[in-house]
């Protein structure tokens, strides 16, 4: 089976730079992705990494490491509208996404 | 184009009763999946269908059922509902299956409650 592990909740301050992780365990993997979601929203896609670095989208960026099953979000000049759930997610073969349980970001002004 | 549009959006039903959302899309997506989201635990696959005519279990099929008669609809179903069913639904639709270059494009969620 899979199983992704990430914090429940994390706290910054507008303008500062954060970061969540996530680590993985799965039988096969096609690469990591990551979601966002307002409250009240669906989910949205921001980010894909296939291979081990760094992929940048905006203030936004993704990293993966496949030797050490593990990955993070960057997210810097957070913004109050960054406010949300953030979701990482692997797809290991034939099924579809499976999603970690979500870390809850809060920024504070 | 309205992307991926789930019917209803609210819905209560008492135990024992039955009901089907609805899921179409109109971005010729062959993949279509169902979640659902219950609080702290991420989202959970139900079933998935990888194109017309074809559907598949997920990480929690029991109490649910699903058919893709036409490419662009997908149906969940509860046959007797159960108060464990009480949750977010999400459908999400994708160009290939869940990733190489192709994000999950999500409805907006249909939230059941099942007394």
């Amino acid at each position: 089976g899979q199983s992704l592990e990430q914090p429940s909740e994390v706290t910054a301050v507008e303008g500062a730079i954060v970061q969540i992780n996530c680590t993985y365990q799965t039988s096969g993997f096609y690469g990591l992705s990551w979601y966002q979601q307002h409250d009240g929203g669906a989910p949205t896609f921001l980010s894909y990494n296939a291979l081990d670095g760094l992929e940048e989208t905006g203030r936004f960026s993704s990293f993966l490491s496949r030797s050490d099953s593990y990955g993070y979000l960057l997210l810097q000049e957070l913004q109050m509208k960054d406010s949300a759930s953030y979701f990482c997610a692997v797809r290991t073969g034939r099924r579809a996404l499976t999603f970690g349980s979500g870390t809850r970001l809060q920024v504070q002004p | 184009n309205a992307g991926v549009t789930q019917t209803p959006k609210f819905r209560v039903l008492k135990t024992g009763q039955s009901m089907t959302l609805l899921c179409a899309q109109d971005m010729n997506h062959e993949y279509m999946y169902w979640y659902r989201q219950d609080p702290g635990m991420g989202l959970r696959l139900i079933h998935y269908s990888v194109g017309e005519g074809t559907t598949a279990k997920g990480e929690v099929p029991d109490g649910y059922n699903v058919s893709r008669l036409k490419k662009q609809n997908f149906l969940l179903g509860l046959e007797s509902a159960a108060p464990s069913q009480t949750s977010v639904y999400f459908c999400a639709s994708s160009y290939s299956r869940g990733q190489f270059n192709s994000p999950l494009h999500f409805g907006n969620g249909t939230r059941l409650t099942v007394t």
